[in-house]
């Protein structure tokens, strides 16, 4: 079983619409985990951290169930910018990622 | 302040050569940890190092190996190459403690 699992998408949303996504990880010792932004052929870049039950940054809200191990991410009011890949990662003595969440927010 | 570098951009190497990535970490963080992205995957993790030791280690072979330098920068170097290591490869620096860790712009290598 991968250490995180991400449902793949492709999620199409058109501008300003709500789009939330899960993934599911297996440690039940990660401590911590995080949302990464990655556009095509770049790097990935933080976009939040999750230590608690949640955060909440601007239109990005995360939430934590330790109960059943998943984070999930919710964007609203989506930007034609917001289009990328989401990548889930937890955090035990490594990163570890899933493969990520394809987010495509339309005009 | 500069972010996480890395050179090259992009490599060429043919089965059997061996290559040296290099990593330079962002101004102020001291451990550096690598990681292989296949194209539509995550990136895995290779290893971590901190204070010029490797500290963590991924599920890769020995084929892989890396070095940290006193200025905390950093090489990975792979060596048999197969063609299966066509991959970017991720480079990302952190302070010690921290749990958050920054990426820098990637070497895409190609093995043919």
């Amino acid at each position: 079983r991968k250490e995180v699992e991400q449902d793949p998408g492709p999620f199409n949303v058109p501008e300003g619409a709500t789009v939330a996504f899960n993934c599911t990880y297996s440690n039940s010792a990660s401590q911590s985990f995080f949302w990464y932004r990655q556009d095509c052929r770049k790097e990935p870049k933080l976009l939040m951290s999750v230590y608690s039950s949640g955060n909440e940054d601007g239109r990005f809200t995360a939430q934590l169930n330790r109960a059943s191990q998943y984070i999930s991410l919710l964007i609203r009011d989506s930007k034609l910018s917001d289009s990328a890949t989401y990548l889930c990662v937890s955090n035990d003595y490594k990163l570890s990622f899933g493969a990520g969440t394809t987010v495509t927010v339309r005009a | 302040d500069a972010g996480v570098t890395q050179s090259p951009t992009h490599l060429i190497k043919t089965r059997g050569q061996q290559v040296t990535l290099r990593c330079s970490p962002k101004s102020g963080h001291d451990t550096v940890s690598w990681y292989q992205q296949a194209l539509g995957q995550g990136p895995q993790f290779i290893f971590q190092y901190y204070e010029e030791e490797e500290r963590q280690r991924g599920n890769f072979p020995d084929r892989f190996s890396g070095h940290q330098f006193p200025n905390y920068s950093s090489e990975l170097n792979v060596n048999a190459l197969l063609l299966g290591d066509s991959a970017l490869y991720l480079c990302a620096s952190s302070s010690d403690g921290a749990y958050e860790q920054y990426f820098g712009p990637g070497t895409r290598l190609t093995v043919t």
